[in-house]
C-alpha cells in the first residue's frame, strides 16, 4: 500500500537554529506533494506544494522543501526558526498525481525553545 | 475572505443518535473532502466530492455518508455512531487549479 513517512514524532529546536523535517514516501511516477502546518486548535494551513520542474520549491513563512525522486524524499526546511513556528506539520502526497486521494504522513510536532 | 466552515466545533452524542455535521464553503470550489485525524495516524480521508452529485470514497468511509447537493456545501452524515467515530474531524475544499486544499477549524467529536 502506497505510504508517507514522517520519520520524526516530536522535534526540538532552539530559536534561530535551522530545521529539517523529513518526509519519504513508498512509490509514485509523478506524485504531487504537499506540506501542511497544523497550530494548536487550528485547520491545516498548505505552507508548500510540488508537481514539476524546479526541485526546491519555496512556501510561506520562509519554509522550502526539496523533492529528490531517487529517493522518494520531499523534506522541509527553513534557516532560522521562530517561536511561532511551533506546531504540528504534515506532509501529504497525491501519489496519482492530480488525483483527489491525499495520503498523509502521521506528523511531527515541533517545539521551539527560546 | 476564503473560508471552510464547519459546524458544530465540538459535538458529545450517544450512540447509535444520527448526527449531521455540517461543511459549507464561499470559494466556488468544486472539490470537498471529509477527513479525520487521530492521534498517531494523521489524518484519513473519508469521503470526497468533485462536483456536485459527484462523491467517492476514500480511505475510511465505512460508516459515514455524504451528499453534494449544491456546490458549497458538503454534509458528513453519521447514521449510528459508534464510539470508535470519536475523532477530530476536518473538512476541506480546494479548486480544480492550484490545489492544496483549504481546511476548516475542524469538528472534534466525542460518540459515548
Amino acid at each position: 500500500a502506497q505510504s508517507v513517512t514522517q520519520p520524526d514524532i516530536h522535534i526540538t529546536v532552539s530559536e534561530g537554529a535551522s530545521l529539517e523535517l523529513r518526509c519519504n514516501y513508498s512509490y509514485g511516477a509523478t506524485p504531487y506533494l504537499f506540506w501542511y502546518v497544523q497550530s494548536p486548535g487550528q485547520g491545516l494551513q498548505l505552507l508548500l506544494k510540488y508537481f514539476s520542474g524546479d526541485t526546491l520549491v519555496q512556501g510561506i513563512k520562509g519554509f522550502e522543501a526539496e523533492f529528490k525522486r531517487s529517493q522518494s524524499s520531499f523534506n522541509l526546511r527553513k534557516p532560522s526558526v521562530h517561536w511561532s513556528d511551533a506546531a504540528e506539520y504534515f506532509c501529504a502526497v497525491d501519489f496519482q498525481g492530480g488525483s483527489e486521494k491525499l495520503v498523509f504522513g502521521k506528523g511531527t510536532k515541533l517545539t521551539v525553545n527560546p | 475572505e476564503a473560508q471552510v466552515t464547519q459546524n458544530p466545533r465540538y459535538l458529545i452524542t450517544v450512540t447509535g443518535k444520527k448526527l449531521t455535521v455540517t461543511c459549507s464553503q464561499n470559494m466556488n470550489h468544486e472539490y470537498m473532502s471529509w477527513y479525520r485525524q487521530d492521534p498517531g495516524l494523521g489524518l484519513r480521508q473519508i469521503y470526497y466530492s468533485m462536483n456536485v452529485e459527484v462523491t467517492d470514497k476514500g480511505d475510511v468511509p465505512e460508516g459515514y455518508k455524504v451528499s453534494r447537493k449544491e456546490k458549497r456545501n458538503f454534509p458528513l452524515i453519521l447514521e449510528s455512531p459508534s464510539p470508535n467515530q470519536t475523532s477530530l474531524y476536518f473538512c476541506a475544499a480546494r479548486d480544480r487549479v492550484s490545489y492544496g486544499y483549504t481546511f476548516g477549524s475542524g469538528t472534534r467529536l466525542t460518540v459515548v
